[in-house]
């Protein structure tokens, strides 16, 4: 079946600017995660989705950050006034129930702030 | 704070030699060892786990060790291929919804 799809594959923009990235996760699976992963960083984990729980939020690394799921499926992180170190790669990953399942990983969306 | 550190951050081997690839934590209370395989421009994809009451787990070619003890795990590519050439990444888990990951190592298999 369809894996973890994002959107865009990449994305530019200039500094200031609010960007949004979409995941849409595999069907069927309740848990969602987001990560950023920066060149020589590893994977930066950012919120937690669980079903209808609220969201384990705890990594975004400010306000400008957020992220919402609607309706249990589709996932949008939204980075607002963005600067130029919040380029990176951001993944998005899904599994069944969350704990102790695989999680399933997108080819992520490459921003770069300019 | 890196909670799991990995090394090396690259590795080259030849054709149908042994990678290995190393992480440490400080967390007693992990209690999921996963790696990921990752290529260009794709997303991680899980390669193997490990939990810390066994000290080995092999899955045809790769294995992971783990000593307790020590707050270390590796990853071992036996018989290694070009196609293994990718990104290794080792995470850690505790309560299985937040992942700590190393900053992974890149490998190339040298054919």
């Amino acid at each position: 079946g369809a894996g973890v799809s994002q959107s865009p594959s990449n994305k530019v923009t200039e500094k200031g600017k609010d960007v949004e990235l979409r995941c849409d996760p595999i069907s069927g699976h309740t848990a969602l995660y987001w990560y950023r992963q920066s060149l020589g960083q590893g994977l930066e984990f950012l919120i937690y989705f669980q079903g209808n729980s609220a969201p384990d939020k705890s990594g975004l690394p400010s306000d400008r950050f957020s992220a919402e799921r609607t309706g249990g499926s589709v996932s949008t992180l939204t980075i607002q006034r963005t600067q130029q170190e919040d380029s990176a790669v951001y993944l998005c990953a899904s599994s069944l129930s969350g704990v102790g399942d695989t999680q399933y990983f997108g080819p992520g969306t490459r921003l770069t702030v300019l | 704070q890196q909670q799991v550190k990995q090394s090396p951050q690259s590795l080259i081997v030849q054709k149908g030699g042994i990678s290995i690839i190393n992480c440490a934590y400080e967390n007693t209370a992990f209690d999921y060892f996963p790696w990921y395989q990752q290529f260009p421009g794709k997303g991680p994809a899980l390669l193997i786990a490990i939990r810390p009451d066994v000290s080995e787990k092999k899955e045809g070619r790769f294995t992971i060790s783990f000593n307790k003890s020590a707050k270390q795990f590796s990853l071992h590519i036996m018989d290694s291929q070009p196609g293994d050439s990718a990104t290794y990444f080792c995470a850690a888990s505790r309560t299985r919804n937040q992942f700590y990951f190393g900053t992974g190592t890149s490998l190339t298999v040298i054919p």
